[in-house]
């Protein structure tokens, strides 16, 4: 079972600064099975970034994903105070077919 | 637009049984793979059950298998998951999820909150 580990734990920025969040599996995965979610207090999850680095449908260019083998980041240039959230990295393989981290919270500073 | 509604949540006593359903619209049910993803309070987000398109096959966590049931109605646009045997560690919003094209989870429903407490 591949598990992901996403560092920090906690992120405190001040709006318009730069943040970066990883994830880290346990063993290489294919990049094309590699996604980031954002999740809102009370909020169901948003699918941000899929195939590691692709953006899906309405997210603003400010949210970029890289990586391979296992290690994944996760950027956002300039936060905004709607960015302040949990950012989650899940991974789809065979078994279990999906895991997710256990989250980033980017909080404001 | 898709949209995706759960309803069947509420208080359960251990060792008892629930019925979730997810209802959709806005896409082709029937083609798309769906999922279930819970979220223990304060915790992070923990894949549930998956069952494909055609509902033939299905897959589940280590933590709920033998236990519960993912099914669907594609004439309803229906997604459920039979919930038996439940104890407090099932306690969790529970969100109905499409499968994306690339192996992720494109649309949530908003989520059913199950409480398993005597």
């Amino acid at each position: 079972e591949i598990v992901l580990t996403q560092s920090p734990g906690t992120l405190s920025l001040s709006p318009g600064e730069g943040a970066t969040l990883s994830c880290r599996a346990s063993q290489s995965v294919s990049s094309s099975y590699l996604a980031w979610y954002q999740q809102k207090l009370g909020q169901p999850p948003r699918l941000l970034i899929y195939g590691a680095s692709s953006r899906a449908t309405g997210i603003p260019d400010r949210f970029s994903g890289s990586g391979s083998g296992t290690d994944f980041s996760l950027n956002i240039s300039r936060v905004e105070p709607a960015d302040f959230a949990v950012y989650y990295c899940q991974h789809y393989g065979t078994s279990p077919p999906y895991t997710f981290g256990q989250g980033t919270k980017l909080e404001i500073k | 637009e898709v949209q995706l509604l759960e309803s069947g949540g509420g208080l359960v006593q251990p060792w008892g049984s629930l019925r979730l359903s997810c209802t959709a619209s806005g896409f082709s049910f029937s083609t798309n793979a769906m999922s279930w993803v819970r979220q223990a309070p304060g915790k992070g987000l923990e894949w549930v059950s998956a069952i494909s398109g055609s509902g033939g096959s299905t897959y589940y966590a280590d933590s709920v298998k033998g236990r519960f049931t993912i099914s669907r109605d594609n004439f309803k646009n229906t997604l459920f998951l039979q919930m038996n045997s439940v104890s407090v560690e099932d306690t969790a919003v529970y969100y109905c999820a499409k499968d994306g094209s690339y192996w992720d989870f494109d649309y949530w429903g908003q989520g059913t909150l199950v409480t398993v407490s005597s």
